[in-house]
């Protein structure tokens, strides 16, 4: 089945720097690739997902960029605040099957 | 749109006993539906994915006879959890989708077996 690894497992920066977090994936016929942020105690939020088909998509002061030959994938957050910081999650999926394999999540804390 | 309830959101059973946990999609029609389980500070752990109407199909590990999955409308699965046990305390999270588009989360239960 699918394994995905994400790194770091934890990141702080500064408020306005960037963050970037990492992921790769070993099924090949992943084609799905979300991105949630989930807050303590409380449900996933999608904050940006892309497909096989496109290489990079930006939301903002979000973006994902996706690199299908090497099978890996990146969260870049810009100008991060404060309310930034939460544990954020990659996933892949093969779209036809639906299932959601997860990273291990990335616990990112923005300092004021 | 696209908002899907769990019932309870916190659960606490002695040691023994069933529990059941309602996943509901409150607009649309989920074909598909997820239940996953999460410990402190870790990931989200995919246990099932069941189909309305069909039996669910289970990750390897994950005892298909301690956790009953039933989806028996496109609105409504439900997890239980039978004769719990201490080490089956957890966060379960259920998600819905709609044929193949994107998942969306319930909020979650939390379940303490004593």
């Amino acid at each position: 089945g699918e394994n995905v690894e994400q790194h770091p497992s934890t990141l702080s920066v500064q408020e306005g720097d960037s963050a970037v977090i990492k992921c790769t994936y070993s099924d090949s016929a992943s084609n799905y690739f979300p991105w949630y942020k989930q807050e303590l105690g409380k449900r996933p939020q999608l904050i940006i997902d892309i497909r096989s088909n496109v290489g990079e998509k930006k939301d903002q002061r979000i973006a994902v960029t996706l690199n299908k030959t090497a099978k890996h994938f990146s969260l870049h957050i810009t100008e991060t605040q404060p309310e930034d910081s939460a544990v954020y999650f990659c996933a892949a999926s093969i779209a036809s099957g639906n299932q959601f394999y997860f990273g291990t999540g990335t616990s990112l804390t923005v300092i004021p | 749109g696209a908002v899907v309830s769990q019932h309870p959101s916190w659960v606490i059973c002695k040691s023994g006993t069933s529990v059941k946990i309602e996943c509901r999609s409150l607009d649309f029609q989920a074909t598909t539906m997820f239940w996953y389980r999460q410990f402190p500070k870790q990931s989200l752990m995919l246990m099932a994915t069941s189909n309305e109407g069909s039996k669910a199909t289970y990750e390897q590990g994950v005892e298909k006879d301690k956790f009953l999955i039933n989806h028996a409308s496109l609105t409504l699965s439900t997890l239980t959890v039978t004769s719990a046990h201490p080490e089956d305390s957890s966060f379960y999270i259920c998600s819905a989708s709609f044929r193949g588009h994107e998942q969306y989360f319930g909020p979650g239960t939390r379940l303490t077996v004593t």
